[in-house]
């Protein structure tokens, strides 16, 4: 079983929609997870952290669920820039874990 | 900040050839990582140093892979001899704790023929 799931898409969602993606991991003792964006042809840049709480940055809202080890990330009133491929990683502590990414298109 | 920086942005070797990868980390960063970024695979993990010293390996294919950090501001990746299926993008990235975030330089995309 890999260390990070993702479903890899593709999303493809009008301009202005809300969408969502999700992630699971399987150590359940993970420390620490993220959200990176990776556009075409470049490298993977921080979206966000993920904290227990939840948190959100503008359109964007991250939440943990470590009872059923999972991740997610909601992006609200989506635009054409966020077109990417967005990456869920976590952290065991002694290694980062990538997702294999999920595929979001934002079409006009 | 210049951030990450990696060089060369492209290779072009023949197979057989050594190659070799150069990162310079961010500046007061002490965690250094290699990873490979490849269609079939996504992004792999092959080593990570932690204040110089090479922490996890695993990730290293096999013994034509090898890198050094001789000090906090540079890093090497080497692959003697390259095959074609070494071809990838790969990637450095500094954090400044083990568990911190990530910064990734931009690459370097490798081609073997």
């Amino acid at each position: 079983r890999k260390e990070v799931e993702q479903d890899p898409g593709p999303f493809n969602v009008p301009e202005g929609a809300t969408v969502a993606f999700n992630c699971t991991y399987s150590n359940s003792a993970s420390q620490s997870f993220f959200w990176y964006r990776q556009d075409c042809r470049k490298e993977p840049k921080l979206l966000m952290s993920v904290y227990s709480s939840g948190n959100e940055d503008g359109r964007f809202t991250a939440q943990l669920n470590r009872a059923s080890q999972y991740i997610s990330l909601l992006i609200r009133d989506s635009k054409l820039s966020d077109s990417a491929t967005y990456l869920c990683v976590v952290n065991t502590g002694n290694q980062f874990y990538f997702g294999t990414g999920t595929s979001l298109t934002v079409i006009p | 900040d210049a951030g990450v920086i990696q060089s060369p942005r492209h290779e072009v070797t023949e197979m057989g050839q050594e190659v070799t990868l150069r990162c310079k980390p961010i500046s007061g960063h002490n965690s250094l990582f290699w990873y490979r970024q490849t269609m079939m695979r996504g992004l792999e993990l092959l080593i990570y140093f932690n204040n110089n010293v090479p922490i996890d390996d695993s990730g290293m294919p096999e013994d034509r892979f090898s890198a050094k950090m001789p000090n906090a501001s540079f890093s090497t990746l080497k692959i003697q001899p390259s095959e074609p299926r070494d071809s990838a993008v790969y990637f450095c990235a500094s954090g400044g704790q083990s568990t911190d975030t990530q910064y990734f330089g931009p690459g370097t995309r490798l081609t073997v023929l």
